[in-house]
């Protein structure tokens, strides 16, 4: 069966730091890889998506960035974090289409101070 | 573009009540529909889907939800709320493209004793 982890579940960092959070998919190929940031009372924002290893399409500008150095994992980096980037991280998964909808990992609580 | 609309941020449902959980949408063709629920903390859960067929789609934990596509809404239902239902709803829609999809802000479920 296909499974999904995210790391790591809590993290609190400086503004200015840098940021790396990894998700990876177990039991799948090339799945469809997706970063979401949930903050209070705004629901889901999409971040970046990917179809594929190395591409990589981002929904919204900002000072993150996302790479998918290999088929199952996807990775969400800053150079340096601002703390308006503070927020719950979600990695998600699907097929090829998304019409059977996604998997999500755990999340990943980011406060920046 | 597509869009999800979830009219009621919290909602307070005496436990054993029946339950309703707006969500509107917008798009040009037929649409996938989703709904999530997400625990405190955690990530999301599938409840059901909804792609063609019947209009009426039965999920997990005994919810369902039914497609009316001149009122454009997918609302999800339950005959009789547990206290373990309380938690954040999601309604979502696949875009176009079929590479991601598009949540709604969330209502939050609140049951009272």
């Amino acid at each position: 069966s296909q499974t999904i982890h995210q790391w790591p579940a809590t993290l609190v960092q400086p503004v200015g730091s840098p940021l790396s959070l990894e998700c990876t998919v177990e039991g799948t190929s090339n799945p469809n890889l997706y970063w979401y940031r949930q903050a209070a009372g705004r629901g889901l924002q999409l971040l970046f998506y990917s179809i594929g290893i190395g591409q990589i399409s981002s929904e919204v500008p900002q000072n993150l960035s996302a790479s998918r150095p290999q088929d199952r994992q996807f990775i969400l980096s800053s150079k340096k974090l601002l703390l308006s980037d503070s927020g719950f991280y979600l990695c998600a998964w699907s097929s090829f289409r998304t019409d059977h909808g996604y998997t999500f990992g755990s999340g990943t609580r980011l406060t920046v101070v | 573009a597509q869009s999800v609309t979830q009219p009621d941020i919290h909602i307070t449902v005496s436990e054993g009540a029946s339950l309703e959980l707006r969500c509107n949408y917008s798009y040009g063709a037929t649409p996938y529909l989703f709904w999530y629920v997400q625990s405190p903390g955690q990530g999301l859960q599938l409840l059901l889907k909804y792609f063609s067929g019947d209009t009426l789609v039965q999920g997990i934990k005994g919810f369902e939800a039914e497609f009316k596509r001149s009122q454009s809404s997918f609302n999800l239902r339950k005959p009789s709320v547990h206290w373990s239902d309380a938690a954040e709803y999601f309604c979502a829609v696949a875009n176009q493209a079929g590479t991601a999809l598009i949540f709604g802000k969330g209502t939050t479920l609140s049951v009272s004793s």
